[in-house]
């Protein structure tokens, strides 16, 4: 069964470092998404991607994060200068034209 | 924006009782209502969902509810398995804004 794929599983960064996480939508999938988990909380939205380009962001989506879909199969989430805060389990999720939401299994960031 | 309450927190049943998971959302455009298990150290993974034109949805031991009047909807499983033991979580979405808004989760422990 095709799934999303996340790389690293785990990452551990010092804090003001950049850290890029990866993903891999399921093939024939046209939106992608990023959520992130901080321990114990609800899974909160960040941003959506559609068409080469931010289709929707939250509040927690500021200018320290970027995304991109630099070839036919991968999608980055970049967080510019990490701050504690940011640790979290980020998770990336993909759909067709439907409204299944598939995720992956999600990196787990530690920020120090 | 939309806002999604769940109860209870946490849920312990024995083995092949029924368990309900509630959730109420805020906003009346909301018309997608999926539900989540997430398994421990694993991404979320779309179990059941409906839409807000049906009131009910089953599918073998799981089913799901809706009031679209009240704004609540609920999911039940019935005869629990050990293996149903993890976080749920419900979510709710609007066309045109397709991002998922979660609920807090409920973590059912299932007692053999």
């Amino acid at each position: 069964e095709p799934e999303v794929t996340q790389t690293p599983s785990h990452q551990v960064t010092q804090m003001g470092q950049e850290v890029i996480l990866r993903c891999v939508p399921i093939s024939n999938h046209l939106y992608f998404y990023w959520y992130r988990q901080i321990l114990g909380q609800k899974v909160e939205f960040l941003v959506s991607f559609y068409n080469n380009e931010i289709s929707e962001k939250s509040e927690i989506f500021d200018d320290q994060f970027s995304v991109e879909r630099p070839d036919g199969s991968n999608f980055t989430l970049k967080i510019r200068s990490t701050k504690l805060e940011d640790s979290a389990m980020y998770f990336c999720a993909s759909r067709d034209d439907g409204e299944k939401l598939f995720f992956g299994s999600g990196t787990q960031l530690s920020v120090l | 924006g939309e806002n999604v309450e769940q109860h209870p927190s946490t849920l312990s049943v024995q083995e092949g009782d029924s368990a309900v998971i509630k959730c109420t959302y805020s906003d009346s455009a909301s018309n997608y209502f999926p539900w989540y298990k997430q398994e421990l150290g694993k991404g979320p993974q779309l179990i059941i969902d409906i839409r807000s034109n049906v009131g009910e949805k089953k599918d073998q031991r799981i089913a799901v509810t809706l009031n679209k009047t009240a704004k609540h909807f609920s999911l039940h499983i019935t005869e629990t398995q050990p293996e149903d033991s993890a976080v749920y979580f419900c979510a709710a979405s609007t066309t045109g804004r397709r991002a998922l808004t979660f609920g807090s989760g409920t973590r059912l422990q299932v007692q053999p």
